[in-house]
């Protein structure tokens, strides 16, 4: 368990709608990562915030738009759906020490969309 | 950001020293280098981490040449569970999470 929590899991919905996939980061993380894994594809960045602020923006649609809250969980907003944005979503959070960063990851949100 | 290059694949047999090199030939002063380990339908896990040199843990082992433009990340006697994406990535503070397509690892029996 890496201590970093998504919901929901599993998501199926239908094109043209919105979802919200949420990540709860690990106590007292305050770096919150979001990328979009499609099938048997690597890691694609999305987001990056910090905080409660935007820190780096990867190739986010325009569709899609995240924001950090003051208790630092995160969501990730997926409006106007296509049958593409079917895919894994993860989110990490990361702790920094000296320097360096490790990165712990949730274990995704698998959108479906039909 | 620093770039990096990994093999796409490799493949490799039960009780094999496996080693995967990464190159980042643009790694800044203070980048550190971090390996992650992806399985089918999990988000990634960290394997290790380095400045320079030599960094061993449990898992692996990371050797890092002294000009720092690439690492190898190398797990000793690998198992069917070993069987994976590994991913390296180059950089500091927080920034610089952008993973690469990673080398898929087929460990055979």
């Amino acid at each position: 368990d890496s201590g970093v929590t998504q919901t929901p899991k599993h998501l199926i919905t239908a094109t043209g709608q919105r979802v919200t996939l949420r990540c709860s980061p690990r106590s007292g993380d305050l770096s919150v990562y979001w990328y979009q894994q499609s099938l048997d594809q690597g890691l694609q960045f999305l987001i990056h915030y910090y905080n409660g602020e935007e820190r780096a923006k990867g190739n986010i649609l325009e569709r899609f738009s995240a924001q950090q809250f003051p208790d630092l969980h995160s969501e990730l907003n997926l409006s106007s759906l296509e049958l593409g944005d079917s895919a894994l979503y993860f989110c990490a959070s990361s702790v920094v020490v000296g320097g360096s960063t490790e990165a712990f990851f949730g274990q995704g949100t698998r959108l479906t969309v039909v | 950001l620093a770039k990096t290059t990994q093999p796409i694949s490799m493949d490799s047999y039960e009780g094999q020293e496996v080693n995967i090199t990464c190159s980042h030939n643009n790694i800044a002063t203070n980048d550190y280098i971090t390996w992650y380990q992806q399985f089918p339908s999990q988000g990634p896990r960290f394997i290790i981490q380095g400045y320079k040199t030599k960094v061993t843990n449990e898992v692996a082992s990371l050797f890092i040449p002294a000009d720092r433009k690439s690492s190898t990340l190398s797990l000793p006697r690998v198992s069917l569970s070993d069987t994976a994406v590994y991913y390296c990535l180059v950089g500091r503070n927080n920034n610089d999470m952008r993973f690469g397509a990673g080398t898929r690892l087929t460990v055979k029996p």
